[in-house]
């Protein structure tokens, strides 16, 4: 079945970055957008930006410029999401989800189990 | 920046509609999608392209459009449908994504 596999949780200082990982299976993974969306604690849902795994293209909400990285490895099916100079407000919940068809303006269907990202000194 | 606007709550008693709405000033041009988020659980997709179903979501579920509104509607809400619900759109030029603030649905 389709599964988004994503990396454990991570408490990071201050300063520091993450690198959050989706491992794509049961599916082409080069045939289906990936989005990064993340939750703060209590708060709604924020999109970060999306990238497009057959060529590595990528998007990024204006908010994270600067500060955030998607990557993917073809060989392995799997996305990165890069986030530095982390803040408290960072601390959220981070998902990976896979678009419903490969096109940009496609919205998604199936999500990851989310990874809880702690910056804390 | 393009934004998604949703009332904060809706209330209804178990077996009476529940509407949330959605409105964007691209929406007459882009598809919402619509997503149910329990309690410590990944959003589910229940509508999406407007009014499409994806296969294990009650047929209670449906969804419309006119103009800059989208529309969630729950026919006959249950208990077990308690839980925020979040539009999900691209602005006009279709590279930006962003979710309305997310609507509490209480069925008691």
């Amino acid at each position: 079945q389709v599964q988004l596999v994503q990396s454990g949780a991570e408490v990071k200082k201050p300063g520091a970055s993450v690198k959050v990982s989706c491992k794509a299976s049961g599916y082409t993974f080069t045939s289906y957008y990936i989005h990064w969306v993340r939750q703060a604690p209590g708060q709604g849902l924020e999109w970060m930006g999306i990238i497009k795994p057959s060529g590595g293209s990528t998007g990024y909400a204006q908010k994270f410029q600067g500060r955030v990285t998607m990557t993917r490895d073809t060989s392995t099916s799997t996305v990165y999401m890069d986030l530095s100079s982390l803040r408290s407000e960072d601390t959220a919940v981070y998902y990976c989800a896979r678009s419903l068809e490969l096109n940009r303006n496609s919205g998604v269907d199936v999500w990851g189990q989310g990874t809880t990202v702690t910056v804390s000194s | 920046s393009y934004e998604l606007t949703q009332p904060p709550s809706v209330s209804v008693s178990p077996g009476q509609t529940a509407r949330i709405t959605c409105s964007g000033d691209a929406l007459p041009k882009r598809y919402p999608y619509w997503y149910q988020q329990k309690s410590g659980q990944a959003p589910v997709l229940v509508i999406y392209e407007d009014s499409k179903r994806p296969s294990g979501i009650p047929e209670r579920f449906s969804g419309s459009s006119s103009g800059t509104m989208a529309t969630l509607t729950i026919s006959g809400a249950q208990v077990e449908d308690e839980a925020d619900y979040y539009c999900y759109s691209t602005d006009n030029s279709g590279n930006l994504w962003v979710f309305g603030g997310g609507t509490k649905l209480t069925v008691l």
